[in-house]
């Protein structure tokens, strides 16, 4: 599979812990989105880079999360000290810069309990 | 700050019959609006972009400025349809979500 891929599919875990999420994006692909999905909503916007540059972050990203993409292939999304509002699906997207970028490739995501 | 309005969470529509999942939006500029489509167990995938004005699986979805709206709109549904749909508003490379509607069509 040539699409995006995100790891770990679902990840329980306690009030308090943290976690960290992983997304390889389509290999030519160089702009990485990160969005949040709580049920009942469309998902929501959370942090974009272009390469390993984090360009655009959210309100909704708060200090407990981080986001990083070292090498401008993987990224990483760290949550510290989890809540249960935590709880949600999270997901990455890519995109390509140019004539194609307004299309974004969505991963299956990342389902997030924070019991 | 943009706004995407879905006023429909669940749509329930014959095979054959037509159907319009509705799209209201609020932007300052000029808008890039999406549908974007989620069948069952799969990823989220766009489904069409306004600017290209083409049909898609039979769907069509045409920009409405004045009425600040981006119906999706298809004359015959099929039961392959059955999906979650979303309407999306792209500004500064970030889209901007509705809250989806549930489409089922029924045998």
């Amino acid at each position: 599979d040539t699409g995006v891929s995100q790891d770990p599919r679902h990840k329980i875990t306690k009030r308090g812990q943290n976690v960290t999420f992983r997304c390889d994006p389509i290999s030519e692909h160089n702009r990485l989105y990160w969005y949040r999905q709580t049920l009942g909503q469309g998902p929501e916007f959370l942090t974009y880079f272009q390469n390993e540059a984090q360009l655009e972050k959210s309100r909704l990203l708060s200090d407990r999360f981080s986001a990083e993409r070292p090498k401008g292939s993987f990224s990483t999304l760290e949550i510290q000290r989890t809540e249960q509002g935590d709880s949600a699906m999270y997901l990455c997207a890519s995109s390509l810069s140019g004539a194609t970028d307004y299309e974004q490739y969505f991963g299956p995501g990342t389902r997030l309990t924070v019991t | 700050a943009q706004r995407v309005t879905q006023p429909e969470k669940l749509l329930s529509v014959f095979k054959g019959a037509p159907v319009e999942l509705k799209c209201n939006y609020s932007y300052s500029g000029s808008p890039e609006l999406f549908w974007y489509v989620q069948y069952s167990r799969q990823r989220l995938q766009l489904l069409l972009r306004h600017i290209s004005r083409e049909s898609i699986k039979g769907f069509t979805a045409d920009l409405n400025k004045g009425e600040t709206s981006f119906h999706l709109k298809k004359p015959f549904a099929q039961e392959e349809d059955s999906a979650m749909y979303y309407c999306a508003l792209r500004s500064r490379r970030q889209l901007t979500f509705g809250s989806g509607t549930q489409l089922t069509v029924l045998p």
